[in-house]
């Protein structure tokens, strides 16, 4: 089945520790998107490549980076840790950046703990 | 800030009885949105989507509504189940200079009491 894949699914990493948490995808959708969501709280968009292009929301820190070697991979690297960054990360697909009503597909998340 | 937001955190329903879940926007120029539903440990689910040209729209057991005078959307379920326990968040996607962003609510949690 076509679907979005998330690993590990539960990450543990120092402060100030680097950690890389990764996304594939079968679907052959041209964006990915990585939200991170806090307990208890909504999915905030982190960013999205559409295609190669990387497009970073205003408020993002730049703690937080990310890659996508090619359509199907995508990786969110956090450079250092901080107690404010432990959450469920969230990776999703979808087809067309320009179609508003494609539907957003999503992985089973990475839930980040730091100590 | 967001431009959605829901009225209540936490609602318990009865199984078999019929949920309403309620989310207010505040931008009268919005006229698409979405109802995903999270379960525990997951990643978010597309329920079902509204357009502003439509007041209701119905799929299996779920109904969303849309009165866009009030500014507001709910989400009904009918005959709740034990499998309809979730967080459900309203959103509306956005077109960003680069992308397609979603602008989530702040989400009700669905309990169902047996």
């Amino acid at each position: 089945d076509a679907m979005v894949i998330q690993n590990p699914r539960y990450q543990v990493t120092q402060f100030g520790k680097p950690v890389t948490l990764s996304c594939s995808q079968t679907l052959n959708h041209n964006v990915m998107y990585w939200y991170q969501q806090k307990s208890s709280q909504a999915p905030k968009l982190l960013f999205h490549y559409y295609d190669k292009d990387f497009n970073n929301e205003a408020d993002t820190p730049d703690n937080f980076q990310s890659r996508r070697p090619n359509t199907s991979f995508c990786f969110l690297d956090i450079r250092s840790p901080g107690l404010g960054d432990a959450a469920m990360y969230l990776c999703a697909t979808s087809r067309d950046r320009r179609e508003r009503i494609n539907e957003q597909f999503f992985g089973p998340g990475t839930r980040l703990t730091v100590l | 800030g967001e431009s959605v937001g829901l009225h209540l955190p936490t609602l318990s329903v009865q199984e078999g009885d019929n949920s309403i879940i309620n989310c207010a926007y505040s931008n009268s120029a919005s006229d698409y949105f979405i109802w995903y539903k999270q379960e525990s440990g997951k990643g978010p689910q597309f329920i079902i989507d509204i357009r502003s040209n439509m007041d209701k729209r119905q799929g299996q057991r779920v109904t969303v509504l849309l009165n866009k005078t009030v500014k507001h959307l709910s989400l009904q379920i009918a005959a709740t189940q034990p499998g309809d326990s979730a967080v459900y968040f309203c959103a509306e996607p956005q077109v960003t200079g680069g992308g397609n962003k979603l602008t989530f609510g702040t989400g009700t949690q669905l309990k169902v009491e047996l």
